[in-house]
């Protein structure tokens, strides 16, 4: 299995303002997603945002965007305008295209506070 | 509502009993997964099920037995475990097992005294 890495456990941040969480993931494969899942409290884990490998441009999806650094390994994601129901426990996924195994880091909690 | 339901939402369990976990999906999909989430570790796969077949089971012990009788429905069959097993164990479907994007249920809490 890919080793993902989430190096930020916990993260606060000022409702409206900006946070950004890190990923980071090894591989020697070319071709792969990168996902970013959302789980809020007691609740079911949810898509936020994909990437495909090949694809150069950033995904965005409304408030939520990637930076993704295929060099690097490195696979972020930023909150823009932050909303209390952004409270949530954050997973990075990595899938290989070649096994198609889906490998999550361990997650980040983020916290927006009033 | 959730198109991927689990039940129970929580369980408590000695070590020699004998319970399961369901999960039953809406969506039409094709692949089913179990997954086990403990506090501040990665998400685990255990088992995969492809059209009704089983794809993938990720060295989990033999305690843990999962049953896929339609592309609708999976079971998680849990005997004699160990505390350590204690964790919330999550159910997710995709299109395919090739499909990147998995819709979960809210899991199912298990502690084992």
């Amino acid at each position: 299995a890919q080793t993902v890495t989430q190096s930020q456990p916990e993260m606060s941040v000022q409702e409206a303002e900006t946070v950004t969480l890190s990923c980071t993931y090894d591989t020697s494969e070319n071709n792969y997603y990168l996902f970013w899942y959302k789980q809020p409290p007691s609740r079911q884990m949810i898509l936020v945002i994909r990437q495909e490998a090949y694809k150069q441009q950033n995904a965005t999806e409304n408030r939520f965007s990637v930076n993704f650094q295929k060099a690097a390994k490195s696979f972020s994601l930023k909150i823009s305008d932050s909303q209390l129901g952004d409270t949530a426990m954050y997973f990075c996924a990595f899938m290989s295209r070649k096994d198609y195994k889906l490998s999550f880091g361990a997650g980040t909690t983020v916290t927006v506070r009033a | 509502e959730t198109g991927v339901t689990q039940t129970p939402r929580h369980l408590v369990m000695g070590m020699t009993n004998k319970k399961s976990l369901k999960c039953e999906q809406h969506l039409g999909h094709n692949a089913m997964y179990w997954y086990k989430q403990s506090a501040k570790k990665p998400l685990e796969l255990m088992f995969v099920y492809n059209f009704k077949e089983q794809t993938e089971n990720n060295s989990v012990p033999s305690r843990f037995s999962p049953e896929c009788p339609n592309s609708s429905h999976l079971f998680l069959h849990l005997h004699t475990l160990q505390p350590e097993d204690s964790a919330l164990y999550l159910c997710a479907s995709s299109q395919d097992a090739q499909a990147g994007e998995l819709f979960f249920g809210e899991g199912s809490r298990l502690t084992v005294l």
